[in-house]
């Protein structure tokens, strides 16, 4: 079956570490997203990347970095720059000319104490 | 710039009864309009779209929205509640050179009461 995955489902982290949250797709989807969500707030959008081996930043990249080296995947990794990490992590992807429809992966519930 | 609004973060309906869940949007040019659910501790689902054509869309678990260009409106509609409806919604814009991207809307909770 095709599909986005992400993992883990949960992640639990000492603050001042960082940690990489992974991404896979095999829709063969040109483009990838990173959104952020917290309670009342909506999604947020982090990173994104239309092509392999380029991305851009988002409305909130500060303390978050990517990278696209596969088409496949788009991990995302929060560093210890990042002054309030604890978030529901959501990764997209979309094929080009999709007119704006995303294919969401399951997310990543990350917490930072 | 484009932007979306959920009006009434928190929505509550009895089962059987009408589910109404508003969405205005703002864009410049032509929009594409979207909403998706999401059920706890999940990604989102894309319930139904409009690009072009029909103002009146179907999509998936019985519910259907209406483009309203005049009132720049997306509300979403469901004749029916059903308990399993209790999720979040949310509505989201993009357009012809958005490439791809979506603006959202701040979510609209649904519960449904038996």
């Amino acid at each position: 079956d095709g599909g986005i995955t992400q993992s883990p489902k949960y992640l639990f982290r000492k603050e001042g570490q960082n940690v990489t949250l992974s991404c896979e797709q095999n829709l063969n989807h040109d483009a990838m997203y990173w959104y952020r969500q917290d309670p009342g707030q909506g999604l947020r959008l982090i990173y994104y990347s239309q092509i392999v081996n380029d991305f851009q930043k988002g409305d909130i990249a500060e303390g978050y970095s990517v990278s696209r080296e596969k088409k496949e995947s788009f991990p995302l990794t929060v560093t210890s720059a990042q002054k309030n990490p604890t978030a529901f992590y959501l990764c997209a992807s979309t094929l080009t000319g999709a007119l704006g429809e995303q294919y969401f992966g399951p997310g990543t519930r990350l917490t930072v104490t | 710039a484009q932007s979306v609004t959920q009006l009434g973060s928190h929505v509550s309906v009895s089962e059987g009864a009408l589910v109404l869940l508003r969405c205005n949007y703002s864009s410049s040019v032509p929009p594409y309009l979207f909403w998706y659910v999401q059920y706890p501790n999940q990604g989102l689902q894309l319930l139904l779209k409009y690009t072009t054509g029909a103002t009146l869309v179907k999509g998936i678990n019985g519910f259907e929205a209406e483009f309203k260009k005049s009132e720049t409106s997306f509300h979403l509609t469901k004749p029916s509640a059903h308990m399993s409806d209790a999720a979040e919604y949310f509505c989201a814009v993009s357009h012809n050179n958005a490439g791809n991207m979506l603006t959202f809307g701040g979510g609209t909770r649904l519960m449904v009461k038996p």
